[in-house]
């Protein structure tokens, strides 16, 4: 069974500061990793993925996210906040060979401070 | 290229009445899926379809809920009778079969139906 943790439910940073949400996952097999943003009333929308070619992946908005096999991680990161970054961020994990499920995480909301 | 498209945005029903919630996938996605967000229990997949076959439907909460797709362009949620603990945002997405290609696993949201039963 695969599992995603997300480690801080809330982050707060400046504008201008780093962003660093933290994901962990579980997967007996190689795994497919995701970030997905939901804004405020709105649906989720795909960040970036991970689908076994480079570790170090670059999404939209000016976020990436690094897979590492050894610490079992896929955290998010960008340089820098800006205050339309505020929102809740969810990291997946789904097993390739099996049927498009998605196993999400609790979710990190996001506060960006003036 | 329009998205997934749900209906209604936002429901306000009475107990003990009968929910529908609709779902339109995007064209040509072969995969359609129906999920529950609420504070407590964050995002749950309540069933999955393929090819407008039912896949896995163990996360459904029980015998009140029910999904049909009776064709690749239309789904169904349907909750008889509602309860309060119903309340939830009930997410509609798709996604696209295929071998290999970046876009192979990504799955597209709708925005979602936002259902309070009072």
């Amino acid at each position: 069974a695969q599992s995603v943790t997300q480690l801080g439910s809330h982050v707060s940073v400046s504008e201008g500061a780093l962003v660093l949400l933290r994901c962990n996952y579980s997967s007996s097999v190689p795994p497919y990793l995701f970030w997905y943003v939901q804004y405020p009333n709105q649906g989720l929308q795909l960040l970036l993925k991970y689908t076994s070619a480079a570790t170090l992946v670059k999404g939209i908005n000016g976020f990436e996210a690094e897979f590492k096999k050894s610490e079992t991680s896929f955290h998010l990161t960008k340089p820098s906040a800006h205050m339309s970054d505020a929102a809740e961020y969810f990291c997946a994990v789904s097993d390739p060979g099996s049927a498009r499920q998605l196993t999400f995480g609790s979710g990190t909301q996001l506060t960006v401070l003036p | 290229d329009a998205g997934v498209i749900q209906s209604p945005r936002h429901e306000v029903t009475e107990m003990g009445q009968e929910v529908t919630l609709r779902c339109k996938p995007i064209s040509g996605h072969d995969y359609l899926f129906w999920y529950r967000q609420t504070m407590m229990r964050g995002l749950e997949l309540l069933i999955y379809f393929n090819n407008n076959v039912p896949i896995d439907d163990s996360g459904m909460p029980e015998d009140r809920f029910s999904a049909k797709m009776p064709n690749a362009s239309f789904s169904t949620l349907k909750i008889q009778p509602s309860e309060p603990r119903d309340s939830a945002v009930y997410f509609c997405a798709s996604s696209l079969a295929g071998t290999g290609g970046m876009d192979g696993n990504t799955i597209y949201f709708g925005e979602g139906s936002w259902l309070t039963v009072v």
